[in-house]
């Protein structure tokens, strides 16, 4: 059984900081990275898929790193912005049947 | 090109009752997953359909759950009879491959009373 951490569990900053998020995961069986973006009301969006160790991916101000040595990634987003605001979800796609193991997400508020 | 899409929306039904939640994958999407979230909790894998064939069905909960992809096209999720547990969200996602992208649909909620 995997067990995926995110940290913090919840964020709340002002419009223009920049901020970044944790993701932690069993380095064993791993295939692939994934980061969603889950607005409330709306259904996951994928915002990154990563597989090598030392990957970065970048989509506008939000750009995300991977280390599968140790087992995590950081997503970063410059300069947030209220259209921020959303629950950031990783999920390694890994194990010995090979699916998406979801973490509980970080909860992002954008003040403005 | 249009998205994954999953009807209904919402159900309210009856302990006992069933409910068959509908999903069509975006075309030429051989992978299609099922996915449930309880409030409060993480977003759990059902299964995995590659084409008609299930890939892997570790996460239904029990065999109060079926789950069908005849032609390999839209995907049916049937709850027979539903528990007060089985209230959640209910969403569908696609992929043109394993470890790709997956494309969500807008979910569907039960509720179960």
């Amino acid at each position: 059984i995997l067990n995926v951490e995110q940290s913090p569990q919840s964020l709340h900053v002002q419009e223009g900081d920049s901020t970044n998020f944790t993701c932690s995961f069993p380095s064993s069986n791993f295939y692939a990275l994934h980061w969603y973006r889950w607005e409330t009301a709306k259904s996951p969006e994928a915002l990154f898929v990563m597989t090598l160790n030392g990957d970065e991916k970048k989509k506008g101000r939000i750009s995300a790193t991977l280390n599968t040595k140790e087992g995590y990634s950081y997503l970063y987003i410059k300069g947030s912005q209220p259209e921020d605001s959303a629950t950031y979800l990783c999920a390694p796609y890994a194990g010995n049947n090979r699916k998406l193991i979801w973490g509980l997400g970080t909860s992002l508020a954008v003040n403005p | 090109e249009a998205g994954v899409t999953q009807f209904p929306s919402h159900s309210v039904i009856e302990k006992g009752q069933t409910v068959t939640l509908r999903c069509d994958p975006i075309s030429g999407h051989d992978n299609l997953y099922w996915y449930r979230r309880v409030m409060g909790k993480e977003i759990k894998f059902l299964l995995h359909f590659v084409k008609e064939s299930k890939q892997d069905e570790s996460g239904m909960p029990n065999n109060r759950f079926l789950a069908e992809r005849t032609g390999g096209t839209y995907s049916t999720l049937k709850v027979q009879p539903a528990e007060l547990e089985d209230s959640g969200v209910y969403f569908c996602a696609s992929s043109q491959g394993p470890g790709r992208k997956q494309y969500f649909g807008p979910g569907t909620r039960l509720t179960v009373t």
